[in-house]
């Protein structure tokens, strides 16, 4: 089993750059999460996604962030501008609803904004 | 409030020692509780789900307390490999709710 996967790993910046993030869901999963961690803030809940349709985005921190789910086994992140205040590590997460939602992560992008 | 707040930490312990982390939570028509387990610099990984009944695992016991909303879970003869950050989970509805997380050092 592949787990979660994400891409980049690791991404290096400058402020102003438009950053894409990427994440494969484990096949069969029918719920997907994008996360934010940081030291400060803890994990916080940026989008989820049931059936590729956008749940709740509330936690998007402006519009500079967007999410979206073309597919079932596809998502992104994408921050335009970025900004130093968004260097933070992000994880995605997916689920299957009804298997008491239990969340599997990704290894999550460490993403530096210079 | 928050919706899920956790002992603050850090807990530096011996081996062997037994250690507790609480856990409280305000949405009462939350369903399903867990503990995760975070490792440095790693994704954070299911550990246990906690019941009603309360359950176990080896050397782990999780707790749940539907009237006071609250969740623990005790970690006996804990080992080096148990050192971690362990966050409380809960769920409201189909999203999860994490706590900031409880970090654990067990020393030699």
């Amino acid at each position: 089993d592949a787990g979660v996967i994400q891409s980049p790993r690791h991404e290096v910046t400058e402020m102003g750059q438009e950053v894409t993030l990427r994440c494969k869901p484990i096949s069969g999963h029918n719920s997907l999460f994008w996360y934010r961690q940081t030291m400060m803030r803890g994990l916080e809940l940026l989008i989820y996604f049931n059936n590729n349709v956008p749940i709740d985005d509330s936690g998007m921190p402006e519009d500079r962030f967007s999410a979206k789910m073309p597919n079932a086994s596809f998502s992104t992140l994408k921050i335009q501008p970025s900004e130093p205040r968004d260097s933070a590590v992000y994880f995605c997460a997916s689920s299957f609803t009804g298997a008491k939602n239990i969340q599997y992560f990704g290894a999550g992008t460490r993403l530096s904004v210079l | 409030r928050k919706e899920v707040e956790q002992d603050p930490g850090p807990f530096n312990v011996p081996e062997g020692a037994t250690v507790a982390f609480n856990c409280t939570y305000s949405n009462s028509a939350s369903q399903s509780f867990f503990w995760y387990r975070q490792d440095c610099r790693k994704e954070p990984k299911l550990l246990m789900s906690v019941y009603s009944s309360g359950n176990e695992d080896g050397r782990f016991t999780a707790q749940l307390n539907r009237a006071s909303q609250y969740i623990s879970l005790l970690i006996r003869d804990s080992k080096l490999s148990d050192s971690a950050t362990y966050l409380c989970v809960v769920t409201p509805a189909q999203d999860m709710r994490f706590g900031a997380g409880t970090r654990l050092t067990v020393k030699p």
